[in-house]
C-alpha cells in the first residue's frame, strides 16, 4: 500500500479480555515500530523491530505485551488480559531502517483501544 | 522524567503570525526531529536536524539546535489555520543501545486563529 497501514482503527474491549492490533508497513521497509499515546501525551516507544536483528523490546510496559512480526513485513501487536490504563493509541511506524533519522519514519493512523 | 520536553504545552495565536515553539532533552543525540500530529491520530514528519548542525529550513519552518543548552526550537513563520495541530520534537540518542528509536517530548498544541 501507499502508507503504514493499521487495523483495527477503532476497538472497545472488556478488561481481561486479549486484542490484537495489526500493522502493514510501508512495502521495502525493514525497520517498524510501535508507539503508544495516552489522551493528550507524547508518544511512548514499546517495540522496534529491524530486519532479522533481534527487536528490541524495552519499552514493553510488563509480560502482557508482546508483539511479533511474521516474514519481515506484517506486524501483530498482542496485548493479554487488558486493563483500563491499556487505553491509548497505538501507533505503528516503518521505515528504510538504520538509525532513527537516517530514513523519515512513516506512522499509521493508529489504532484507537478502549478498556472498559 | 522525559528526554523531550516541549513549552510551551499550548499556544494560541492570530493568522499570519509566528509561532515559536521549544524542546529541551537531557542526554547526547544524532538527531532530533519535529512531527505534528492532527487530531491525535498519525504523526507527519516535519523536518530533521542532526547534531552537527545548527539550523534548518523548510519551506515556512525553520529549525534550530542548540546542543551545548541541549535544545531546539521550531518556528513557524506567516502561520496559517490550517496549521492548527499539535507538535512533538523527537530525538534519537547517539550511542548503540538505542540505535532504532525515537524518544518524543509531550507536545505542544497550536491553535491559529482565523
Amino acid at each position: 500500500g501507499a502508507g503504514v497501514s493499521q487495523s483495527p482503527s477503532n476497538k472497545v474491549t472488556e478488561k481481561g479480555k486479549d486484542v490484537e492490533l495489526r500493522c502493514d508497513p510501508i512495502s521495502g521497509h525493514t525497520a517498524l515500530y510501535w508507539y503508544r499515546q495516552s489522551l493528550g501525551q507524547g508518544l511512548e516507544f514499546l517495540i522496534y523491530f529491524q530486519g532479522n536483528s533481534a527487536p528490541d523490546k524495552s519499552g514493553l510496559p510488563s509480560d502482557r505485551f508482546s508483539a511479533e512480526r511474521t516474514g519481515g513485513s506484517v506486524s501483530t501487536l498482542t496485548i493479554q488480559r487488558t486493563q483500563q490504563e491499556d487505553s491509548a493509541v497505538y501507533l505503528c511506524a516503518s521505515s528504510l531502517g538504520g538509525r532513527a533519522g537516517r530514513n523519515t519514519i512513516y506512522f499509521g493512523e493508529g489504532s484507537w483501544l478502549t478498556v472498559v | 522524567s522525559q528526554q523531550g520536553e516541549e513549552d510551551p504545552q499550548a499556544l494560541s495565536i492570530q493568522e499570519g503570525e509566528n509561532a515559536t515553539m521549544n524542546c529541551s532533552y537531557k542526554t547526547s543525540i544524532n538527531n532530533l526531529q519535529w512531527y505534528r500530529q492532527n487530531s491525535g491520530r498519525g504523526l507527519v514528519h516535519l523536518i530533521l536536524i542532526r547534531s552537527n548542525e545548527r539550523e534548518k529550513h523548510s519551506g515556512r519552518l525553520r529549525v534550530t539546535l542548540d546542543t551545548s543548552k541541549k535544545s531546539s526550537s521550531l518556528l513557524i513563520t506567516a502561520s496559517r489555520a490550517a496549521d492548527t495541530a499539535s507538535y512533538f520534537c523527537a530525538t534519537a540518542l547517539a550511542g548503540g543501545t538505542s540505535y532504532g528509536k525515537l524518544t518524543f517530548g509531550q507536545g505542544t498544541i497550536l491553535t491559529v486563529h482565523p
